[in-house]
């Protein structure tokens, strides 16, 4: 167990919705990072928050955002869903700010659009 | 961007045996990981190793970062090694995790 939880683990939706996906970091964490599997592209780089504030970017769709709360949690927002963006999401979480920054993995969140 | 090569790209080894996967990265980096990412889809942290050489019982790695490649061993191989193996790097400069495209090892009893 990492110590990085993600909601849901499983989410079946249809073209055209909104979901969103949430995750928690481990306990004194201020980095939070997304990242998106799929069969064709492998793991990549979605966004990075650290302590509220979005610190990178990656190949991020328009449609899709983040934000990453007081408490530290994060959400990712997924809209106007197509097939091609069913995929595996993971939640990762570090200190960083430090030399030190090995990033912890969530279970991950399994998204289906049908 | 930095260019993360992982090989073999396949592997399939009976029971016991030992094996060696290779990364290799085009860049100079801050931060290198070995991830297991098993049949469940979960990706477990095996080592933070951006240089030097480390041991986790039947597990090592090392890096070599003036020669940019790292190379995780597995000895004595058991069923439950079997999943796909990703290095990642953070290179000078950016901020996320570059995953290479895995290594697929099946461990057959």
């Amino acid at each position: 167990d990492s110590g990085v939880t993600q909601t849901p683990k499983h989410l079946i939706t249809a073209t055209g919705q909104r979901v969103t996906l949430r995750c928690s970091p481990r306990s004194g964490d201020l980095s939070v990072y997304w990242y998106q599997q799929s069969l064709d592209q492998g793991l990549q780089f979605l966004i990075q928050y650290y302590n509220g504030e979005e610190r990178a970017k990656g190949n991020i769709l328009e449609r899709f955002s983040a934000q990453q709360f007081p408490d530290l949690h994060s959400e990712l927002n997924l809209s106007s869903l197509e097939l091609g963006d069913s995929a595996l999401y993971f939640c990762a979480s570090s200190v960083w700010g430090t030399s030190y920054n090995e990033q912890f993995f969530g279970p991950g969140t399994r998204l289906t659009v049908l | 961007g930095i260019q993360v090569e992982q090989s073999p790209p396949d592997l399939i080894l009976q029971e016991g045996a030992n094996s060696t996967l290779r990364c290799n990265f085009s860049d100079s980096v801050n931060n290198l990981q070995w991830f297991h990412q098993n049949p469940w889809g979960q990706l477990i942290n095996l080592f933070y190793i951006p240089s030097g050489t480390k041991q986790n019982g039947r597990l090592s790695a090392t890096t070599v970062a003036t020669e940019r490649y790292s190379l995780l061993y597995i000895s004595s191989s058991q069923t439950t090694d079997s999943g796909v193996y990703f290095c990642a790097v953070e290179w000078e400069g950016a901020q996320k995790l570059v995953f290479g495209q895995g290594t697929r090892l099946t461990i057959n009893p």
